[in-house]
């Protein structure tokens, strides 16, 4: 089946303007990710969606970022007034729904990655 | 709080030769360790998963990972190096359960192979 998809793939804008990134999750799956990773760098964490909670917004870097998911499925993430330190790939990720009850310790399921999409702000 | 140090920013072996790329984590938990490759312009793949269940783990690719608790690491081997093994490998590990699952990565492992 198809895989979680990004668009677009590379994205040049200029300092300042606005920028939008989309996912598309594998179908079905409850769980999404987002995720940058600057040259050198492993991944950063920046966003968690699960079913309809609400997100973990714990890893956004500042209030110039946010995003959100659409009917559970198709999420976009926002980067306003872009810095040319926001220059980077952004990955998403989906997982299926884990067994278990909330709260149980369960095997973590795999996260499926994206592509990315290469930002570079000039 | 979870954290993950790969130990080798940059890792060389010649074609047919072992490979060992080096993690250790810190968890509060018992975690769920992870290694992801991701080879140039494409997206990250799971080599392999620990999640409490045997401490030798087999992974895709002829790869395998011990869990080693009393030495808090997660190393990656494989016996013999093919030059299509050149990648970024990441170590991953999480401790969250059902609700409040996140990764945490590794600065990841640049495998060269020399032929």
């Amino acid at each position: 089946g198809a895989g979680v998809s990004q668009s677009p793939s590379n994205k040049v804008t200029e300092k300042g303007k606005d920028v939008e990134l989309r996912c598309d999750p594998i179908s079905g799956h409850t769980a999404l990710y987002w995720y940058r990773q600057s040259l050198g760098q492993g991944l950063e964490f920046l966003i968690y969606f699960q079913g309809n909670s609400a997100p973990d917004k714990s890893g956004l870097p500042s209030d110039r970022f946010s995003a959100e998911r659409t009917g559970g499925s198709v999420s976009t993430l926002t980067i306003q007034r872009t810095q040319q330190e926001d220059s980077a790939v952004y990955l998403c990720a989906s997982r299926p729904k884990p067994g278990g009850a909330s709260g149980s310790r369960v095997p973590y399921n795999e996260q499926f990655f994206g592509p990315g999409t290469r930002l570079t702000v000039l | 709080a979870q954290s993950v140090t790969q130990l080798d920013s940059h890792v060389s072996v010649s074609e047919g030769t072992p490979v060992l790329l080096r993690c250790n984590y810190s968890s509060s938990y018992s975690p769920s360790l992870f290694w992801y490759v991701q080879h140039p312009n494409k997206g990250l793949q799971l080599l392999l998963k620990y999640t409490s269940a045997a401490t030798l783990v087999k992974g895709i690719n002829g790869f395998e990972a011990e869990f080693k608790k009393s030495e808090t690491s997660f190393h990656l081997t494989k016996p013999s190096a093919h030059m299509s093994d050149a990648a970024e490998y990441f170590c991953v590990v999480s401790d969250g359960w059902f609700g409040n699952e996140k990764l945490t990565f590794g600065t990841g492992t640049r495998l060269t192979i020399i032929p």
